[in-house]
Parts: C-alpha cells; sequence; structure tokens
C-alpha cells in the first residue's frame, strides 16, 4: 500500500520567516495530494492541495509544490503569522484493491511560529 | 467550516465492550471515510462508504464495521474494545465517490480503560 513519510516532525520558526514541510509517498499512481491543519482540539482542516497534472500551487501566504519523478511534495508558509501555529499533515491517495480512493496520511509536523 | 458532524463528542468505554460513533455528513456529500487518529500521529483510514456499502478497507479487523443510511448519514461500530482503541475517531464525507476532496468531521475522542 501507500507509505507517506513527513518531516520535520517539529518546527519553530520566528514570525514573519518562512516554514517549509516535506513529504514523501511510495506509490507512483498517487494523483492528489492534499495538506490539512489541525489546531488543538478541531478537525483537520483542508489548506491546499494538488494534483499531478502540476507542479506548483499557490494561494496567498501558502504554496505546495510536486516533484512526481521524485516522488515528494512539500508545503511552504510565508511571512509566518503566530495563527500558523499548529499541526499539518500531508496526505496522498491510493486506490484500493475494490478501485476506489483513499488517503494515506502523514505523521504530522508540529509548526511553532514565534512572536 | 464545513457541515460535517459527529457524535458523542467524547465517550469512555471499558475493554471488551462495544461502541457506535455517528456521523452525519455534509449536504450533498454522499461518500464517508472513516479515519482513526491516534495520539500525535496522523489519521489512519479505517474504510469507505457509497451508496450504504463498503467500498475499501485499510488495514483493520472485522471488529470495526460500520454502516450507511440513504440521507449519508454513518455508523462506526467497534466490538470487543481493546486499550489501543483509544483514539480521536474523524469521518470525512465527499462530494461524490472519487471526488478528490474530503472535509473532516470535529471527530469523537474514545477511551478505553
Amino acid at each position: 500500500g501507500e507509505n507517506v513519510e513527513q518531516h520535520p516532525s517539529t518546527l519553530s520558526v520566528q514570525e514573519g520567516d518562512s516554514a517549509v514541510i516535506k513529504c514523501t509517498y511510495s506509490d507512483s499512481a498517487s494523483n492528489y495530494f492534499p495538506w490539512y491543519k489541525q489546531e488543538l482540539g478541531k478537525r483537520p482542516q483542508l489548506i491546499i492541495d494538488i494534483r499531478s497534472n502540476v507542479g506548483e500551487k499557490k494561494d496567498q501566504r501558502i504554496a505546495v509544490t510536486l516533484n512526481k519523478t521524485a516522488k515528494h511534495f512539500s508545503l511552504h508558509i510565508t511571512e509566518t503569522q503566530p495563527e500558523d501555529s499548529a499541526v499539518y499533515f500531508c496526505a496522498a491517495s491510493f486506490t484500493m484493491d475494490t478501485g476506489r480512493r483513499a488517503l494515506t496520511f502523514g505523521s504530522g509536523t508540529r509548526l511553532q511560529v514565534q512572536p | 467550516e464545513t457541515g460535517v458532524t459527529q457524535s458523542p463528542t467524547h465517550l469512555i468505554k471499558t475493554r471488551g465492550q462495544q461502541v457506535t460513533l455517528r456521523c452525519s455528513s455534509q449536504s450533498g456529500h454522499n461518500t464517508v471515510s472513516w479515519y482513526q487518529q491516534a495520539l500525535g500521529q496522523g489519521p489512519q483510514f479505517i474504510f469507505q462508504y457509497y451508496r450504504e456499502e463498503e467500498n475499501g478497507r485499510g488495514n483493520f479487523p472485522p471488529r470495526f464495521s460500520g454502516l450507511q443510511f440513504p440521507n449519508y448519514s454513518s455508523e462506526l461500530n467497534v466490538n470487543a474494545l481493546e486499550l489501543d482503541d483509544s483514539a480521536l475517531y474523524l469521518c470525512a464525507s465527499s462530494f461524490r465517490q472519487g471526488s478528490y476532496e474530503q472535509y473532516f468531521g470535529p471527530g469523537t475522542r474514545l477511551t478505553v480503560t
């Protein structure tokens, strides 16, 4: 099955700096890569996603890049703010025996933005 | 904020007992997936339902079972609870089977003692 590795497990940055979180995946058939933000005690929220037919996608201060050849994708947050502090999860789609798709998640990165 | 809701919020059970967790999908979403999130870990896929049938299952034993109803709401049932079943259980709904985007509910925190 699909395996997703995520690093670093913790990341501390100063407010205003950039943060980068990296993930690798094993299934070359994966074609959808979402990122979720989970604040303490809350549900994971979809913040950005990318499909395999593009290499980069931006949404204001957030961007995601995908390298299909190397099977890795990254989340970039610029001009970090204290409210960006949370746990971030990457995920990759995989196809089940039934032919349907589901998601495999990374183990998460705890981002701490120091004011 | 998504329209996916889950109940109950918290639950404490004893080892060996059975539990039922509930999920109401966002309006118009007909596919629901269930995940188990252990403390400090990412969500792990349990199974997915579409049109009241199980679509696929992750690496979970048969004592984890589910249902989906005609209104697309869903249940997760766990029999013979074990201590390791303690986790946050999340459901996520999608607009249609095969749709990429999944939106999570707030989860049910299950503690097994």
